[in-house]
């Protein structure tokens, strides 16, 4: 079964400083992978998603996340942290049934990304 | 112009009652999901409608009742609820059955005392 495993709870950074979210799945097929923000008593929004189309993800606000399959990984990744950065990330995995080709995300356990002054 | 939309944002309420949970997308979509996020942040999928029909249940207590009366709306009836039941619940909604973006609304806080 398709996983991901998200480590570090919290992660704390100073303001300008580089942001490192990790992320690792586990699947014996090519995934796909996304990452979601969760602002304060808000809702999730999507920050960037993998669909196989290149390794390297662009996304909203800065962000950037690597497809590594040997490493099984999806590490999320900023040059410099805003304060506004300070969230909740969660990243998730899509499953697909062959049979009814259903998508469903499976969600890691977050992390809480804390910025300094 | 809200995307996804639940209503209300807070419910609370006491053990035993029946309550619903409301969810509107104007986006166009044609499948809509909820998921409930615990204590801890966890985040896990409840429900998924296609078109109207039921395509995923993961094993939620049949207190547990969705219902779908269009593609734009998707709602939550909650029966006999429960302490273990308190929780933030999310609404989101997706185009198509592939690997694509879901949209998520503010969410719903449900405390049950």
């Amino acid at each position: 079964a398709q996983s991901v495993t998200q480590l570090g709870s919290h992660v704390s950074v100073s303001e300008g400083a580089l942001v490192l979210l990790r992320c690792n799945y586990s699947s014996s097929v090519p995934p796909y992978l996304f990452w979601y923000v969760q602002y304060p008593n808000q809702g999730l929004q999507l920050l960037l998603k993998y669909t196989s189309a290149a390794t390297l993800v662009k996304g909203i606000n800065g962000f950037e996340a690597e497809f590594k399959k040997s490493e099984t990984s999806f590490h999320l990744t900023k040059p410099s942290a805003h304060m506004s950065d300070a969230a909740e990330y969660f990243c998730a995995v899509s499953l697909s049934s062959t049979n009814t080709g259903f998508q469903k995300l499976v969600f890691g356990t977050g992390t809480r990304l804390l910025v300094s002054p | 112009d809200t995307a996804v939309s639940q209503t209300p944002k807070y419910l609370v309420t006491q053990m035993g009652n029946d309550k619903s949970i409301k969810c509107e997308q104007n986006l166009g979509h044609d499948t809509m999901y909820w998921y409930k996020q615990d204590s801890k942040k966890f985040l896990k999928i409840m429900f998924s409608y296609n078109n109207k029909e039921l395509i995923i249940n993961e094993t939620v207590p049949n207190r547990f009742s969705p219902k779908s009366p269009d593609k734009a709306h998707l709602n939550l009836h909650i029966n006999s609820l429960e302490l273990g039941d308190s929780a933030v619940y999310f609404c989101a909604s997706s185009q198509g059955l592939t690997q694509e973006t879901q949209y998520f609304g503010p969410g719903t806080r449900l405390l049950v005392l």
